[in-house]
């Protein structure tokens, strides 16, 4: 089956630490994978997706297939980076999403 | 400014009642989509419609129906077989579905509170 998997319901973090959001998937096949961000009072939007290999606002997320993840990271937190996250895998004429983590970064 | 509209951003209905959830997109997408958003388990796919006139269930269709008359609009009507219909409704849309992907425009969502 395919599925997506956010271990975290909420991470809670200092202003500059390192975060790691993760997420782990189910697919047969080779996945492509993203991750949405949605900002207080914003619409849901792509931060980044994993065949692109970019670095947006900070965050970096590497596919590696042999666990079967793909985990956000930033390595220094900002409290503007506060926001509901969501791994989404792509399937034949769908998206798939995870059930989200809400990070909060604390001055 | 291109985007897409969902309204009304607020919808208040008796148990029974059906409501229809209007999204309206002008970035001349062909693929759209109809998701729920619950709290504790993410967004779940509801419908979608990759063409006019041409639609698909997706994981939680029941109790849910939409029609795909035109390109911009994709409409959801909740019904009263829905049995919990309280919840966050969020519509997207993208140019076209396969090959390269385009991500999904989401709307503002509407939340509907059924009593």
């Amino acid at each position: 089956a395919q599925r997506v998997t956010q271990p975290e319901k909420l991470l809670s973090v200092f202003k500059g630490a390192p975060v790691e959001l993760k997420c782990n998937y189910s697919y047969s096949g080779s996945p492509e994978l993203f991750w949405y961000v949605q900002y207080s009072r914003q619409r849901l939007q792509l931060l980044l997706r994993h065949i692109s290999r970019e670095s947006i606002k900070g965050f970096t997320a590497d596919l590696n297939k042999g666990e079967t993840s793909f985990h956000l990271k930033k390595p220094f937190a900002q409290e503007e980076d506060s926001a509901m996250y969501y791994c989404a895998l792509k399937s034949t004429n769908k998206l798939i999403f995870g059930t989200g983590t809400l990070l909060a970064v604390q001055p | 400014d291109g985007g897409i509209t969902q309204s009304p951003k607020y919808l208040f209905r008796k148990e029974g009642q059906n409501v229809t959830l209007s999204c309206e997109q002008n970035l001349n997408h062909d693929a759209m989509y109809w998701y729920r958003q619950d709290p504790g388990q993410g967004l779940r796919l509801i419908y979608y419609s990759q063409i006019v006139n041409d639609f698909q269930k997706g994981d939680i269709a029941e109790g849910y129906s939409v029609s795909r008359e035109k390109k911009e609009s994709f409409p959801l009507t909740v019904t009263s077989a829905q049995k919990n219909p309280t919840a966050f409704y969020l519509c997207a849309s993208t140019p076209k579905w396969g090959g390269q992907y385009s991500p999904l425009h989401f709307g503002n969502g509407t939340r509907l509170t059924v009593t």
